[in-house]
């Protein structure tokens, strides 16, 4: 079954500190991947996706399935990046529907 | 990027009422709308695959009866809780994929409706 796992609920670094959420995931097949970002008082939006191999935000993540993992990272840790980060695969469907399976998400803190 | 909107963002209702809840492309078209439902601390969970023109698929669990979705147009899917109870107190959000865009997965969400029943 598809599941995406992020063990941690929460994360605090200091401002200026490197940064790493992490997340694996299962699932048969090659799996497409996403990270999702939700700031205060605001929608999920779409933070990166590993087909893309982009850098937004000073954000980079690496698909390794070797070890069935997706770590968001970035080097250095900014206020503004407080949020709670969501990872996420696509589900894809005979249907042709591809709806999201998410992990349980972690809280960035970052502290000034 | 494309916008999603929900109405209404919060509702308090009465155990027993139902309530409609709506989805919007605002910018384009989406066959394909996606139910989801927010528990506290928690993540994510699908409930439904909304298609226009046709029946919604359930997830596993979801009891379809209970969740009514109608996909009317290529713009709005609306979900409504029939004989709402307290334990379906929960945050409802939505998201669309925009049409003609083969090969990219990105799903567009809205603002999320946060649903209360006494």
């Amino acid at each position: 079954a598809q599941r995406v796992t992020q063990p941690e609920k929460l994360l605090s670094v200091f401002k200026g500190a490197p940064v790493e959420l992490k997340c694996n995931y299962s699932y048969s097949g090659s799996p497409e991947l996403f990270w999702y970002v939700q700031y205060s008082r605001q929608r999920l939006q779409l933070l990166l996706r590993h087909i893309s191999r982009e850098s937004i935000k000073g954000f980079t993540a690496d698909l390794n399935k070797g070890e069935t993992s997706f770590h968001l990272k970035k080097p250095f840790a900014q206020e503004e990046d407080s949020a709670m980060y969501y990872c996420a695969l696509i589900k894809f469907r005979n249907s042709g529907n591809t709806p999201l399976v998410f992990g349980k998400g972690t809280r960035l803190s970052v502290i000034a | 990027g494309a916008v999603v909107s929900q109405h209404p963002s919060r509702v308090i209702c009465k155990s027993g009422t139902s309530v409609k809840i709506e989805c919007r492309s605002l910018d384009f078209q989406a066959t394909t709308m996606f139910w989801y439902r927010q528990f506290p601390k928690k993540s994510l969970m699908l409930m439904a695959t909304s298609n226009e023109g046709s029946k919604a698929t359930y997830e596993q669990g979801v009891e379809k009866d209970k969740f009514l979705i109608n996909h009317a147009s290529l713009t709005l899917s609306t979900l409504t809780v029939t004989s709402a109870h307290p334990e379906d107190s929960s945050f409802y959000i939505c998201s669309a994929r925009e049409e003609g865009t083969s090969g990219n997965n990105e799903q567009f969400f809205g603002p999320g409706t946060r649903l209360t029943v006494l």
